[in-house]
């Protein structure tokens, strides 16, 4: 059974740079069988998908974030993660982290539990 | 982008009723060289990650009780909880997968009555 959970910094100044980290046990990205996106949820709100990336290295970006987002993957690790520039308090969310699947399976199967960010100062 | 719509945005229902929630997509997601659709339902109960329920608009995920169903195609979804359980409150999205960026519906929050 997979599991994936998120770490990072709790509380980000705005204008400064949002790091999380996905750790995936259970299973590995080095598999090849998934690809590997974060999502985030305002308080109250709904999901909104950030972007995801393959083993390999290939990743894809919501083009609404897409100028600010980076996601980078370490195999040796078995991790993933995510970084956003230039954060305002629009930014503050809960980021999930998920695994969905290849060639048409694109669903997501398994989430972390989520970890919330604040952007404040 | 495929814009995603649910409807209602809340609903209540009886114990032991039954529950239908709508999404609708801004265009279709049925992808014509395998005929399925690209549309998954998702449960998401107070502080935790959402679950998936279905995938392919109506193939329930392994391990989710056959009281929820999918049903739709094309641009117009159903997702329906029959015999309603103190389990089944939370907040439920759909989600198209057709296409990047992936998106979510709003959300509909189901109680009970």
């Amino acid at each position: 059974q997979v599991q994936l959970q998120e770490s990072g910094p709790g509380l980000v100044k705005p204008s400064q740079t949002l790091s999380l980290t996905c750790s995936v046990s259970g299973g590995s990205i080095s598999s090849g069988s998934y690809y590997w996106s974060w999502i985030r949820q305002p308080a109250g709100k709904g999901l909104e998908w950030i972007g995801r990336i393959y083993a390999s290295g290939t990743a894809n970006y919501n083009p609404s974030l897409k100028s600010r987002v980076t996601i980078s993957v370490d195999t040796s690790k078995n991790q993933f993660s995510l970084k956003m520039t230039s954060v305002t308090a629009a930014d503050t969310a809960v980021y999930y982290c998920a695994r969905g699947g290849t060639t048409g399976t694109y669903w997501f199967d398994a989430w972390g539990q989520g970890t919330l960010v604040s952007v404040s100062s | 982008d495929i814009v995603m719509t649910q409807s209602p945005d809340s609903l209540a229902v009886s114990l032991g009723e039954g529950a239908t929630i709508n999404c609708q997509s801004s265009q279709s997601i049925l992808y014509s060289s395998n005929n399925k659709n690209y549309l998954a339902w998702y449960q998401q109960k107070p502080g935790q990650p959402p679950k998936l329920l279905i995938y392919w608009a109506s193939t329930r995920e392994s391990g989710v009780a056959d009281r929820f169903s999918g049903s739709g195609s094309g641009t117009d979804f159903t997702l329906t909880i029959s015999n309603l359980q103190a389990e089944d409150v939370a907040v439920y999205y759909c989600q198209q997968y057709y296409s990047t960026p992936y998106g979510f519906g709003q959300g509909t929050k189901l109680e009970i009555k």
